[in-house]
């Protein structure tokens, strides 16, 4: 267990529709991270959230957003979803915002857009 | 920039064979360098880090050394065994602040 919590565990929603994942990084983390997982695209990272503030941005579309609110805990938007969204959602926490600290993986939220 | 190219899979191995995985990397500096490990159905984990040249990593009888001379930290383990089967990352460092994963090395061992 690496005391990162995501919910839900599994969402299965239909095209065109928004959802909201979440996700509790390890007591004393401040920076959050989010990437998706997908069979073609290997592991894509999303966006970076230190202390409420966002750090750094990957490959995010516009129709996702992310927020990382004072209690550090974080919420990835995903709008109009297409079915190519589909995919394993991954949070992940380190201590510090740089990228040499080591992170800490959650379980991961399994996205299926029907 | 920094950047680390890992050897591409899968990779197919029998029980007690020896393992390699080749990670290379080109730096100004000496980053930090890691293997991540993805057991099937879980998220990814830390397997091992090294820090600075010539720091050796070990876990779960997982070893790789930050060697400067050949700018490698490639994975290796003396005997794996069918727990090992998983995808193995070396990810690679873009800039101070994040780590990119890529596909990464899928293993699987046969009994």
């Amino acid at each position: 267990d690496s005391g990162v919590t995501q919910t839900p565990k599994h969402l299965i929603t239909a095209t065109g529709q928004r959802v909201t994942l979440r996700c509790s990084p390890r007591s004393g983390d401040l920076s959050v991270y989010w990437y998706q997982q997908s069979l073609d695209q290997g592991l894509q990272f999303l966006i970076q959230y230190y202390n409420g503030e966002e750090r750094a941005k990957g490959n995010i579309l516009e129709r996702f957003s992310a927020q990382q609110f004072p209690d550090l805990h974080s919420e990835l938007n995903l709008s109009s979803l297409e079915l190519g969204d589909s995919a394993l959602y991954f949070c992940a926490s380190s201590v510090g915002g740089a990228g040499n600290n080591e992170q800490f993986f959650g379980p991961g939220t399994r996205l299926t857009v029907l | 920039g920094d950047s680390v190219t890992q050897m591409e899979g899968p990779v197919t191995l029998s029980e007690e064979a020896f393992l390699t995985i080749n990670c290379t990397y080109t730096a100004t500096g000496y980053p930090s360098l890691f293997w991540y490990v993805q057991y099937p159905g879980e998220g990814l984990q830390l397997l091992l880090k090294a820090t600075k040249a010539d720091d050796k990593g070990s876990n779960k009888g997982f070893e790789a050394t930050y060697r400067k001379e050949t700018t490698s930290f490639h994975l290796e383990k003396g005997s794996v065994q069918v727990s090992d089967s998983a995808v193995y990352f070396c990810p690679s460092i873009e800039g101070a602040q994040k780590l990119v994963f890529g596909q990464g090395t899928r293993l699987t061992i046969n009994p």
